[in-house]
C-alpha cells in the first residue's frame, strides 16, 4: 500500500526559501510509469497544483512559480522534494505531496496528508 | 490557463438525497476531467478520473459523466459520510494542471 509522507518546517521566514520532502513507502519512486507533485492549498481555499516530476528528475512547474521553484528526486531515498525561493505570505498553505499517472488521463490518485507551512516573522 | 468553475459554491441537502455537482472548463478538455473529495483536515480523495471512471474503493453511489466543456458529479443517494467539498481537475493540460474553486456539501 503507497504511502507518502510531508516533511519539513513548519515556519518559514518571509524572503527565505521553503522546504518540502515527501516521502514514499509501500512503491519505488523510480519504479515509473507514475509522476510525483506537489499541490498546496491556503488555509481555507482551494487547490493548486505547485509542481510535477518524473523519476528521471524531467520537472514541470506552474508558470506563476517557476521563478522560484526547484523540484528534485532522490531515488535512493525514495524521496522528493520542493525548494520555494523569496516565500511571502502569501505561499502560506497545506502542501501535499501526490502521485499522478502518465498521459492526459492522468489523476492524483495517493496523496500525503499534508504538511502545513506558515511564513511570517 | 484552462479555467475550471464550479456550481453551485455550496449546497444544502439532506441524507438520501440525489446530488449534482457541475464543473465547466473554459475550453475542451475532452474527457480529461477529475474529481475529489475533501473533508475537513484530510487530503483530497480522488472519486473519478477520466470523466467518468470509478476509482477502485469509491462506492458505486459516485458517477461521473460529460465531455467537452461541461462536466458533472452526481451522488445518487447522499450518505452521512458524503458531507465534504468536491473539488473538479483538468488532466488535458499537462503543463498546467488546474482546479475548480470546490463545492461545499453540507447538511440540511
Amino acid at each position: 500500500q503507497l504511502q507518502l509522507q510531508e516533511s519539513g518546517p513548519g515556519l518559514v521566514r518571509p524572503s527565505e526559501t521553503l522546504s518540502l520532502t515527501c516521502t514514499l513507502s509501500g512503491a519505488s519512486i523510480s519504479s515509473g510509469p507514475y509522476y510525483w507533485g506537489w499541490i498546496r492549498q491556503p488555509p481555507g481555499k482551494g487547490l493548486e497544483w505547485v509542481g510535477t516530476i518524473y523519476y528521471s528528475g524531467s520537472t514541470y512547474y506552474n508558470p506563476s512559480l517557476k521563478s522560484r521553484l526547484t523540484m528534485s528526486i532522490d531515488t535512493s531515498k525514495n524521496q522528493f522534494s520542493l525548494s520555494l525561493r523569496s516565500v511571502t505570505a502569501t505561499d502560506t498553505a497545506v502542501y501535499h505531496c501526490a502521485r499522478l499517472g502518465p498521459g492526459m488521463a492522468a489523476a492524483f490518485d495517493h496523496w500525503g496528508q499534508g504538511a502545513l507551512v506558515t511564513v511570517s516573522s | 490557463d484552462i479555467q475550471m468553475t464550479q456550481s453551485p459554491s455550496s449546497l444544502s441537502a439532506s441524507v438520501g438525497d440525489r446530488v449534482t455537482i457541475t464543473c465547466r472548463a473554459s475550453q475542451s478538455i475532452f474527457s480529461y476531467l477529475n474529481w475529489y473529495q475533501q473533508k475537513p483536515g484530510k487530503a483530497p480523495r480522488l472519486l473519478i478520473y477520466a470523466a467518468s471512471s470509478l476509482q477502485s474503493g469509491v462506492p458505486s453511489r459516485f458517477s461521473g459523466s460529460g465531455s467537452g466543456t461541461d462536466f458533472t458529479l452526481t451522488i445518487s443517494s447522499l450518505q452521512p459520510e458524503d458531507f465534504a467539498t468536491y473539488y473538479c481537475q483538468q488532466s488535458y493540460n499537462t503543463l498546467m494542471y488546474t482546479f475548480g474553486q470546490g463545492t461545499k456539501l453540507q447538511n440540511k
